[in-house]
């Protein structure tokens, strides 16, 4: 079946490089998403990554993709006190239309 | 340009009642998608519908149902509540809800069942 696996926690000091690392299941999926969620929010779209891509450089952030192993990170450059939210990957699901399959999220704490 | 909006924002509803959520996706876009986020979890896919036909739907019982209507909003209608129930639920709109579509999620509607 489908699924998307991340470590919950991730602590870094303000200035420092964050990975986030995800991994899922469904080597067919063309698309695979980098959403944010503060507090009480929805969720807002970071970036997302089309397969044939192995990476892609938006500002801050870095994804990198390895389909060999079904692996995506996030890397976000110079983390800021307000990067501090949760991050969910996310991939496309080839069984329900194009629905998306969220992995349970990383929390990303930033300390001053 | 507004974007997604969803209402209520908050609602608590007492085991057995029924419940109506609402989603108005960005001017333009022709899909909406819904989702459950229990606290704690990744959001979890409900519905999909594009011109107001459903074109996907994800693990939930019958008591869950969502319509879309020519303007291209979109409700979900929940029978029988649970206490499980008790969630997050997210609105998702997209240009045509195709695979390389970004989807653009609303604030939620917090449905808390007692």
């Amino acid at each position: 079946g489908e699924d998307v696996e991340q470590s919950l926690f991730l602590s870094v000091r303000e200035g420092d490089s964050s990975v986030i690392n995800c991994t899922y299941t469904d080597s067919s999926s063309t698309y695979l998403y980098w959403y944010k969620q503060e507090p009480g929010a929805g969720l807002q779209l970071l970036t997302y990554i089309f397969s044939n891509m192995d990476m892609k450089q938006d500002q801050r952030l870095t994804v990198l993709l390895n389909k060999k192993d079904k692996h995506l990170s996030l890397r976000i450059a110079d983390t800021q006190t307000g990067d501090s939210a949760i991050y969910f990957c996310a991939e496309i699901s080839n069984q329900a239309g194009t629905a998306l399959i969220f992995g349970k999220g990383t929390t990303l704490s930033v300390s001053s | 340009d507004a974007g997604v909006t969803q209402s209520p924002t908050h609602l608590i509803k007492t085991r057995g009642q029924q419940v109506t959520l609402r989603c108005s996706p960005i001017s333009g876009h022709k899909s909406v998608s819904w989702y459950q986020q229990v606290l704690g979890q990744g959001p979890q896919f409900i519905f999909q519908y594009y011109e107001k036909e459903e074109r996907g739907r994800g693990n939930f019982p019958d008591r869950f149902s969502a319509r879309q209507f020519p303007n291209y909003s979109s409700e979900l209608n929940v029978n029988a509540l649970l206490l499980g129930d008790s969630a997050l639920y997210l609105c998702a709109s997209s240009l045509e809800g195709g695979g390389g579509d970004e989807q653009y999620f609303g604030p939620g509607t917090r449905l808390t069942v007692t």
